[in-house]
C-alpha cells in the first residue's frame, strides 16, 4: 500500500495568516492527490483534486501544488471555518490511502 | 442536488453482522464508482472498499478483507456493504462516497455509526 506522511502533525495560526501543509507519498502517484478538509461532526469535503484542480464550490483561497512524491495545500488567508482537520489522499492506486490529518487550530 | 443518505448502522455484539446502505440521488448512479471509508471515534480516514459503476470490481482493505462484501443495484441507486464477523476495532461512522476516476472522493454522505461491543 501507498503510505501519505502529512506535516506538520497540528498547526497553529490566526485569522488572516496564509498557511502550508505538506503531503509526501511513499512512492511516485504521479498528480493523483487529493485535499479534503473536515470539520467536526461533518463529512470531508474534497476542496483539491490531482494535485492542482480546485474542486467545483471549494474557496478560491485554497491551492495545491506538487507532483510525483511531495504535495502542498495552502490557503492563502485563513476564515474561520478554515480551522478544522485536513486530509491528503492518494487515488493513483488501490487502497486510496489517506494521510493521518492535520490539525488547524 | 447529489444526495448521499447511508442507513443501517447500529449496535451489534461482536462476531454479529450490520449491512449498510447507501442511496444516491441526484446524479446518474450507473455512471459512478462508490467507496466507502470509516472513521473510528477520534481517528483519522481509513479508506475500506470500493465498487466500479457496474458492479464488476470490488476492492476490500485488508484489514476488512473476507469479512465485508459491497455490492450494488444500480436500479435503486442503492449500494450495499455487507458486513459480517464484526469485530471491536470496525466501531466507526462509515461514510458512503462517490468517486470520479483518478479525482477524489466529491460526495459523501452524512455517515452511518457501526458500533462493535458486548
Amino acid at each position: 500500500d501507498i503510505q501519505m506522511t502529512q506535516s506538520p502533525s497540528s498547526l497553529s495560526a490566526y485569522l488572516g495568516d496564509r498557511v502550508t501543509i505538506t503531503c509526501r507519498a511513499s512512492q511516485n502517484i504521479t498528480n493523483y492527490l487529493n485535499w479534503y478538509r473536515q470539520t467536526p461532526g461533518r463529512a470531508p469535503n474534497l476542496l483539491i483534486h490531482t494535485a492542482h484542480s480546485l474542486h467545483v464550490g471549494a474557496p478560491a483561497r485554497y491551492s495545491g501544488g506538487g507532483s510525483g512524491t511531495e504535495f502542498t495545500l495552502t490557503i492563502s488567508t485563513l476564515h474561520p471555518e478554515d480551522f478544522a482537520t485536513y486530509y491528503c489522499q492518494q487515488s493513483y492506486a488501490t487502497p486510496y490511502t489517506f494521510g493521518q490529518g492535520i490539525k488547524l487550530e | 442536488e447529489v444526495q448521499l443518505v447511508e442507513s443501517g448502522g447500529g449496535l451489534v455484539q461482536p462476531g454479529g453482522s450490520l449491512r449498510l446502505s447507501c442511496v444516491a440521488s441526484g446524479f446518474t448512479f450507473s455512471s459512478y464508482a462508490m467507496h466507502w471509508v470509516r472513521q473510528a471515534p477520534g481517528k483519522g480516514l481509513e479508506y475500506v472498499s470500493a465498487i466500479d459503476s457496474i458492479g464488476f470490481s470490488t476492492y476490500y482493505a485488508s484489514s476488512v478483507q473476507g469479512r465485508f462484501t459491497l455490492s450494488r443495484d444500480n436500479s435503486k441507486d442503492t449500494v450495499y456493504l455487507q458486513m459480517d464477523s464484526l469485530r471491536p476495532e470496525d466501531t466507526a461512522l462509515y461514510y458512503c462516497a462517490r468517486g470520479v476516476l483518478g479525482a477524489g472522493l466529491d460526495y459523501w454522505g452524512h455517515g452511518s455509526l457501526v458500533t462493535v461491543s458486548s
